[in-house]
């Protein structure tokens, strides 16, 4: 079975450091592109990124480009989001999911994360 | 301001059929990528619903269907049940943007 596995809920302050993860398994993980999207609290999905596991060509959408980082180890199979300096915007939802053929399929489970002082 | 454009809100009575509109242009949908639909039920992870504007996955329901014609696309759903209370999504590939793009989400009423 296909499956992205997230890391947990986490909570931050402004300024910290964090780095969460995307765990897939039950395919090849260097077949298929892996995107993040962000949900904010009632509001909609919003791509932030992809990258290729195979050789971690990664690409942003503008919204997001110099923000965060996305990365892959393919050794492990697990893909990253992570941010240098939280803000409490970034407080969110943050889903993976495996993109093939333009669409997106399945996804993890997301990771809630809160940034509050 | 979410690139492809749906209606906030739809409604409808159990057993009914409700249609949700989803408004692109020349550089996505109109330039003849395919759309894609997602469910979001509430506090789960999207799922996957419609694929390439009118396929649906192994274990979708065939009471949800899709289509596209030009720049927009629509997805159907006949015999509504109290179940399919959720968010709706499309999404599709933009030409200047790369890897996909979302609508800014439906919320399905059954009442």
């Amino acid at each position: 079975e296909v499956q992205l596995v997230q890391s947990g809920a986490e909570v931050k302050r402004p300024g910290e450091s964090l780095k969460i993860s995307c765990k897939a398994s039950g395919y090849n993980f260097t077949n298929n592109w892996i995107g993040w999207v962000r949900q904010m609290a009632g509001k909609g999905l919003e791509l932030m990124g992809v990258i290729d596991p195979k050789d971690s060509d990664t690409r942003y959408s503008p919204t997001f480009e110099g923000q965060v980082t996305i990365s892959a180890d393919k050794s492990i199979t697990t893909a990253y989001l992570q941010w240098s300096s939280l803000e409490a915007s970034d407080t969110a939802m943050y889903y993976c999911a495996i993109v093939a053929g333009g669409r997106f399929d399945p996804w993890g489970q997301g990771s809630l994360v809160i940034v509050s002082s | 301001q979410s690139v492809l454009t749906q209606p906030p809100s739809v409604s409808g009575a159990p057993g009914q059929r409700v249609t949700i509109s989803c408004t692109g242009s020349t550089s996505n949908i109109g330039a003849g990528h395919g759309v894609q639909w997602y469910q979001q039920l509430p506090k789960t992870a999207p799922k996957l619903l419609i694929y390439d504007d009118d396929n649906r996955p192994s274990g979708v329901t065939d009471r949800f269907s899709g289509s596209r014609s030009g720049a927009s696309a629509s997805l159907a759903i006949t015999g509504l049940q109290a179940e399919d209370e959720a968010d709706y999504y499309c999404q599709s590939y933009d030409d200047g943007l790369f890897g996909g793009v979302f609508g800014g989400g439906t919320k399905l009423t059954v009442l």
